[in-house]
This record gives structure tokens, sequence and C-alpha cells, in this order.
């Protein structure tokens, strides 16, 4: 059975620390990876995407990264802001069908 | 801006009555669209692949005849709860996936939702 987990389930920083949000998958085939961001009540938004031969990929603060032999894939934002906090969610796809992982919730204070 | 467009972003009903949702893709031709359902605090879970010109395909333990979906052109689909009950009071977002690229490189694009309240 296709499945991506997330950990942690919630995290809690202060403004412009960094931060570090994991997910492992077991979906087979796998095609590509995806982190998205999903604000409360709004559709999710694209951060990355990497497939099988992309090890790191960057998008401003957020830093992915991928390793395909143990299935595990990182998300690193950088000096956060109050405007991170949001749900992040992991997205892996395998014979074209999404699998959704739970999502990271991470609220940054100032 | 926004490449998929997703009406009404809010919705209440009374229960028995149904609801009709749209989703659109702007800049693309999008021959295949998602359908999930969202509860607080949970994660997206998808209802059912919406294919232009063919039968949505449905995943397990989603009613066919309660979630209908067509598909009728390359930049709509419509996802139609009938007869509302409270219990369907939820979160529900459209995808669509531009083929300008290969699968694997392709982004989902995501509308933004539609929350619905069944009183």
């Amino acid at each position: 059975k296709n499945q991506v987990e997330q950990s942690p389930q919630s995290l809690i920083i202060l403004e412009g620390k960094n931060c570090t949000l994991q997910c492992n998958y077991t979906v087979s085939p796998f095609s590509n990876l995806r982190w998205y961001k999903q604000d409360t009540g709004r559709g999710p938004v694209s951060l990355t995407i990497m497939t099988f031969s992309e090890n790191t990929k960057s998008n401003g603060r957020y830093t992915a990264t991928l390793d395909a032999d143990t299935k595990q894939s990182s998300l690193h934002i950088t000096a956060s802001q109050l405007s991170d906090s949001a749900s992040y969610i992991c997205v892996v796809t395998g014979s074209y069908i999404p699998t959704f992982g739970r999502g990271t919730s991470l609220i940054v204070h100032p | 801006g926004a490449v998929v467009s997703q009406h009404p972003s809010r919705v209440i009903c009374k229960s028995g009555t149904s609801v009709k949702i749209e989703c659109r893709s702007l800049d693309f031709q999008a021959t295949t669209m998602f359908w999930y359902r969202q509860f607080p605090k949970q994660s997206l879970m998808l209802m059912a692949t919406s294919n232009e010109g063919s039968k949505a395909t449905y995943e397990q333990g989603v009613e066919k005849d309660k979630f209908l979906i067509n598909h009728a052109s390359l930049t709509l689909s419509t996802l139609t709860v009938t007869s509302a009950h409270p219990e369907d009071s939820s979160f529900y977002i459209c995808s669509a996936r531009d083929p300008g690229g290969a699968e694997r490189d392709s982004p989902l694009h995501f509308g933004n939702g539609t929350r619905l309240t069944v009183t």
C-alpha cells in the first residue's frame, strides 16, 4: 500500500529560526515528490518538485532534499518568517495518482 | 496568478439540497482533474479522478451517485454534492495537472477550495 508519512505533526518555532520537515514514503513505482504549502482555508501551492535523479532543489528560503534509496525527503526552511505559518504537505506520485502525507503544521511566533 | 479557479469559495446549504462546485483551468487544458475533500487538521483525501469526455474514477468508499462529477470540457470539471447532509460539510479542493511537460515534471495546480457547510 502506498503511504507517505510526515513528521513532526506540528512544529512551533521563533521567527528567524530554521527548521526541517521530514517525509518518508513507500510509494512504488516512484515518479516524483512534491512539497506544497497550504495556508488555512486555501488550496495547496507548489514549493518544489523532484524526480528520481534529483537530490536537492531550492526555491528561495525553501530547500528540499530527496534520498531515493532510503525513500526519504526533507524540506528545510531558513530564516523563518511569520508568513511561513502554514501546513506543509509532501505528495509522492507513483503511477499517475498522487499520495498525500498528512502534513506538518508549522507555526512561526514573533 | 491562479491557474486553477474554483467556485464558489464558500457555500452554506440546507440538508437535502444539492450543491455544484466548479473547477476551471485558466491557462491550460486539463484532460485530468482531481477532486479532494479535507477535514479539519487532516490531509487531503482523493475522492475521484475526473477525465475529460469519460466517466470519473472514484476512490474506494466514495459514493459516485452522491458526488457527481462532470468533466465536459478540457477546462472545466464540476462536482455536485447531491442531497447534502451535515456530515458532507467539509473543504473540497480540485487540482489539475498542466500537461505542458512530462508528467514527472509538471506540477499539480490546486484551486483555492470550497468550504461547504450543510445545515
